[in-house]
Parts: C-alpha cells; structure tokens; sequence
C-alpha cells in the first residue's frame, strides 16, 4: 500500500482565495483525521470521520472550514475564504480501528 | 475525558546521553499508548506502541512501559545520536471514545555532537 496520499504537498494562495486540500486514505481503515500544526499551537485535532461520517468537528476552527469525506477513499477540507493565520501544515491520518494512526506526509499551506 | 501530557520542550541533549521524555495519560478505559516522532519536513511517524498494562514497546533503541497504576509511558534511549533530533508526541487511543486519537504537544529534542 502507498499509505496515507496527501495533495497538494505545498500550496502557496492569496487571502481570500478558496483552498482545498485532499487525503486518500488507507484502503480498509474506517477513520480518517485531519489535524492542523503550527508552530504556536502545535499540532490541533480539526475533525475525525468513522466510516464516513463526521464524529467530532469540535476542532473546526470557524465556519469558514468544512470537510467531507463522501466515500472511503476520499476526503478534503476546504477553507473558504482562507487567510494568513491559516497557513500552517495540514495533517491527514487513517486509523483501521486497532493498532495504530498512519499519517501523510501533509500540506504545506501558506496564504498571502 | 481522554488526553495527554508530556513534557515540555524544547530538549538539547549532547550525543551519547540519556534520554527521557515524560508521558502521562487519562483515559475512561484501557487504551493504546504510542509515541510517534516527526523529522523535520516530515509527517508522523509511529516510534513505538504499547496495547495492555506493562508491556514495553521498543524500536530504534527506544523504550517506554505501559504503567497503569502511574498512569505514564515515558520514552527512554540510553544514548542518543544527532540522527535523534526530531519532534516526539505521546498518544493514546481509546475504544471507549470511539476509536478517537489524542496527542500531546510534542516535545522538541536536539542532539548536539
């Protein structure tokens, strides 16, 4: 297995401009994260999925993030509008339900 | 509800020293402890796990034991490389909360020659 794709591994956007980032998981794990790390706050649970469906979007910083995942192989967070404090490193991890969290290599987002 | 701690960083250590860095968890059941640990550029990696009271998870010359009564998996290495330098994260996982992970906030090291 290729593990946990993250694209695009760099995205470099204007304030204002809509980003999507995008995660294929594991093929066969049921629970997918995506977190959120910067260097003053560290590294931020934003939302987790179980076989598709958002459990805990607590970590949703504001409405201006959303994430869906309308299948088992896919999912993207969308920041709309983004802004410059939204620039940090975007996690995707898989979980197949025991053992444990396989993470991607992440996306580097900085918006200007 | 589930979390953990561990120790703050940042941690400059000279090469051959001893290392310990300390985890602490609280959890609602049994849960798996690891530490995962991230280079620089890199995303997480999984160190090492342990799944039930009093195992010991090793890897790469690292330890930590699973101690239910102090509720802690500190990680150990007896003598650390350069090659060491990177971000370490205790975490657990927890059936009792569905499955959901929970992290600590890293601790930075630095290894020095």
């Amino acid at each position: 297995d290729a593990g946990v794709i993250q694209s695009p591994r760099h995205e470099v956007t204007e304030m204002g401009q809509e980003v999507t980032l995008r995660c294929k998981p594991i093929s066969g794990h049921n629970s997918l994260f995506w977190y959120r790390q910067t260097m003053m706050r560290g590294l931020e649970l934003l939302i987790y999925f179980n076989n598709n469906v958002p459990i805990d979007d607590s970590g949703m910083p504001e409405d201006r993030f959303s994430a869906k995942m309308p299948n088992a192989s896919f999912s993207t967070l969308k920041i709309q509008p983004s802004e410059p404090r939204d620039s940090a490193v975007y996690f995707c991890a898989s979980f197949p339900g025991v053992t444990e969290a396989f993470f991607g290599q992440g996306t580097r987002l900085t918006v200007v | 509800g589930d979390s953990v701690t561990q120790m703050e960083g940042p941690v400059t250590l000279s090469e051959e020293a001893f290392l310990t860095i300390n985890c602490t968890y609280t959890a609602t059941g049994y849960p798996s402890l690891f530490w995962y640990v991230q280079y620089p550029g890199e995303g997480l990696q999984l160190l090492l796990k342990a799944t039930k009271a009093d195992d010991k998870g090793s890897n790469k010359g690292f330890e930590a034991t699973y101690r239910k009564e102090t509720t802690s998996f500190h990680l150990e290495k007896g003598s650390v490389q350069v090659s060491d330098s990177a971000v370490y994260f205790c975490a657990l996982s927890d059936r009792n909360t569905g499955n959901q992970f929970y992290f600590g906030t890293g601790t930075s090291l630095t290894v020095i020659p």
